[in-house]
């Protein structure tokens, strides 16, 4: 069955802290991303990564990085999160360039 | 031209009714349109897609309908259920591009 594991369903972290969101993919996809989900915003895309060490940015990436040392693995970084940055977080991948599979997200709050 | 513009925002429909949902799209590139349903709490989860060389494609009580021309696409979910509530996202790519995401209809089907 297919999987993309997200490390934390809820975050809580502080106004200027660092902030690591890990997303795991067991199917041996070429292709990550990572999107926000917000009311009525729908889901934006941040960055996306078609290979390994490859990153793209997506429509919303200021204040964010990301990291794809490994196939499996795709990382997102807050380098100093904000209060505008509470949000659900999704991470999702694709064998091709059409059907995505999503994690569960990450619900993240930043005080 | 890269936007998918969706409605209604939200919708609430009678237990046994036809839930429709629509959306429109600018660039004639996009030759692939997902559907995605997503629960509380759960990511995004693929429902049913279609290309555009075919006017219709049913899966089970949800149905796509695609007019070319009019650039536009819609669910529809006949027999609704309230077990059909939920989040709904239309989607559009190229296979270029990552997956272009409407702002989403949140679904509510009363008994």
């Amino acid at each position: 069955d297919v999987k993309v594991t997200q490390s934390s369903r809820y975050l809580v972290k502080r106004t200027g802290e660092k902030v690591f969101l890990e997303c795991v993919q067991d199917m041996d996809h070429e292709n990550m991303f990572w999107y926000r989900q917000d009311p009525g915003l729908g889901l934006r895309l941040i960055y996306f990564s078609y290979d390994v060490k490859m990153k793209e940015k997506g429509d919303i990436p200021e204040g964010y990085s990301v990291s794809r040392e490994k196939k499996e693995r795709f990382s997102l970084i807050l380098e100093s999160a904000s209060t505008n940055q509470t949000s659900m977080y999704l991470c999702a991948s694709t064998l091709g360039r059409y059907e995505q599979y999503f994690g569960p997200g990450t619900r993240l709050t930043v005080t | 031209q890269q936007q998918v513009k969706q409605s209604p925002q939200s919708l609430i429909v009678q237990k046994g009714g036809i839930s429709i949902i629509n959306c429109a799209y600018e660039n004639t590139a996009f030759d692939y349109f997902p559907w995605y349903q997503q629960f509380p709490g759960k990511g995004p989860a693929l429902l049913i897609a279609i290309r555009p060389d075919v006017s219709e494609k049913k899966e089970g009580r949800f149905t796509i309908s695609f007019n070319k021309s009019a650039k536009q696409f819609s669910l529809h979910i006949m027999d609704s259920q309230p077990g059909d509530s939920a989040t709904y996202f239309c989607a559009a790519t190229s296979g270029n591009t990552p997956l272009v995401f409407g702002k989403g209809t949140r679904l509510s089907v009363i008994a």
